[in-house]
């Protein structure tokens, strides 16, 4: 039921593009994207709604195919803070509780 | 604002052993959830509550309870503590808005985490 994330982990230089996908075997209102860095509590980073509207407030995008019940996360031009675990977080509809996904650690080197 | 708080930041407990972990918000949100996260794993919701006096299972429910007698506060008490029950625990809140006609529930604040210790 966990929402499964690809890839696993990813290492970038800074300046590189990368894509985490996420995807879920149940039907999805909404999907949540956070980041974690070591030691710390995720941060919010985006929201995806039925629909395709988003919501978020860093130079992040991303895309929610409902049809596949999956989501994506681009991070373009990646830069060393982008470093972390990138967790997404699912909500079906009907329902109050979020279910995270496995998580992709990304490295950023300089 | 203080945001979310919680507390104690690191407690060792002996096998079983009974403890409360404390959180609570000033943000004046409905929901409210629990969540474990063992070392280099993702997060696991272990009870939410979307108002005072409403909880739910999330889905590793079993060794906890909730109570939410306030919109401020949500503390998860761990009977008979077990090895298993290690593990770093955050607490995080939410409010709703709406998108058009749709009720949206908005991201997630999260506490700072608690760490714990089962030996």
């Amino acid at each position: 039921q966990q929402p499964v994330q690809s890839p696993q982990a990813v290492i970038l230089r800074e300046g590189e593009d990368a894509v985490i996908n996420c995807s879920s075997s149940k039907a999805l209102y909404s999907v949540h994207w956070y980041r974690q860095k070591h030691g710390e509590a995720p941060v919010f980073l985006m929201i995806l709604l039925k629909g395709g509207e988003q919501k978020g407030h860093e130079k992040i995008s991303a895309s929610f195919n409902e049809k596949k019940q999956q989501s994506s996360l681009y991070l373009t031009a990646s830069q060393l803070s982008y470093s972390g675990t990138y967790f997404c977080g699912t909500r079906g509809s009907g329902t109050y509780k979020y279910i995270f996904g496995t998580g992709t650690r990304l490295k950023v080197l300089a | 604002n203080a945001g979310v708080t919680q507390t104690p930041k690191f407690r060792i407990l002996k096998i079983g052993q009974s403890m409360t972990l404390q959180c609570t918000q000033d943000m004046n949100h409905n929901y409210m959830y629990w969540y474990r996260q063992d070392p280099g794993m993702g997060l696991k919701l272990i009870y939410y509550s979307v108002g005072a006096g409403i909880t739910d299972k999330g889905e590793v429910p079993n060794g906890y309870n909730v109570s939410r007698s306030t919109t401020e506060d949500f503390p998860l008490r761990l009977e008979l503590a077990a090895p298993s029950q290690t593990s770093v625990y955050f607490c995080a809140s939410s409010y709703s808005g709406t998108s058009g006609r749709a009720a949206l529930l908005m991201e997630q604040y999260f506490g700072p985490g608690t760490r714990l210790t089962v030996t």
